[in-house]
């Protein structure tokens, strides 16, 4: 059965300062990679996705994930942080084309001043 | 242009009663997707569309729950006898066509209150 596990439930950090979100999935042959952000009170918005190629994808507002196979990771990184950040992120596999999206449980990002 | 929209974006009812959730997706979206979000959780599929037909309902919790989608492009999400652990953010999705992988882009959710 396909599984995302985010190892981090809350992760609170300071302005300006980096983070990284951890994520893992379920081994498959192939897999396609997300992470979603959710800001209070709105939907799901695609950050960035991993379908092939290079293994260190840019996204919106400056994130970035890399896919590492051998440890099937993918984990999300930001050199530096807003208080705008702040928000509930998502990390989600996709084993096949159009089929359905498995998300992790999220973690809490809290940008403090 | 217009994003996915959902109807009601709050419904509150009482244990036992019928309800229907609408989805409206991006125009010209083949294909649409049934998550539930319960409170702390990721969001956990129910149902997939392609076309008018359901592909994937293999996340269906129980023979209450039942989604259609007769023209192929709004869609309802109908859960009979409601119990207090349907209580959950209702969420659809679309995607553009099925060839290669498209992005699934979400609507904002309808959250669901039963008493």
């Amino acid at each position: 059965a396909q599984s995302v596990t985010q190892l981090d439930s809350q992760v609170p950090v300071f302005e300006e300062a980096p983070v990284e979100l951890r994520c893992n999935y379920s081994s498959s042959v192939s897999v396609y990679l997300f992470w979603y952000v959710q800001y209070p009170n709105q939907g799901l918005q695609l950050l960035l996705k991993y379908l092939s190629g290079s293994t260190l994808v840019k996204g919106i507002n400056g994130f970035e994930a890399e896919f590492n196979k051998s440890q099937t990771s993918f984990h999300l990184r930001k050199p530096s942080v807003h208080i705008s950040d702040t928000a509930e992120y998502f990390c989600a596999v996709s084993y096949t084309s159009g089929s359905r999206l498995t998300f992790g449980e999220g973690t809490q990002l809290t940008v403090n001043p | 242009g217009a994003g996915v929209s959902q109807t009601p974006s709050n419904k509150v009812t009482e244990k036992g009663k019928y309800v229907e959730l609408r989805c409206d997706p991006i125009s010209g979206h083949t294909a649409l997707y049934w998550y539930r979000q319960s409170l702390g959780q990721g969001p956990e599929f129910l149902i997939y569309f392609q076309g008018t037909g359901a592909a994937d309902d293999s996340g269906l919790p129980n023979d209450r729950f039942f989604a259609v989608r007769p023209e192929g492009s709004v869609s309802t999400l109908k859960i009979q006898r409601t119990e207090r652990g349907d209580s959950a953010v209702y969420l659809c999705a679309s995607s553009p066509r099925p060839e290669g992988y498209n992005e699934q882009f979400f609507g904002p959710g309808t959250r669901l209150t039963v008493l």
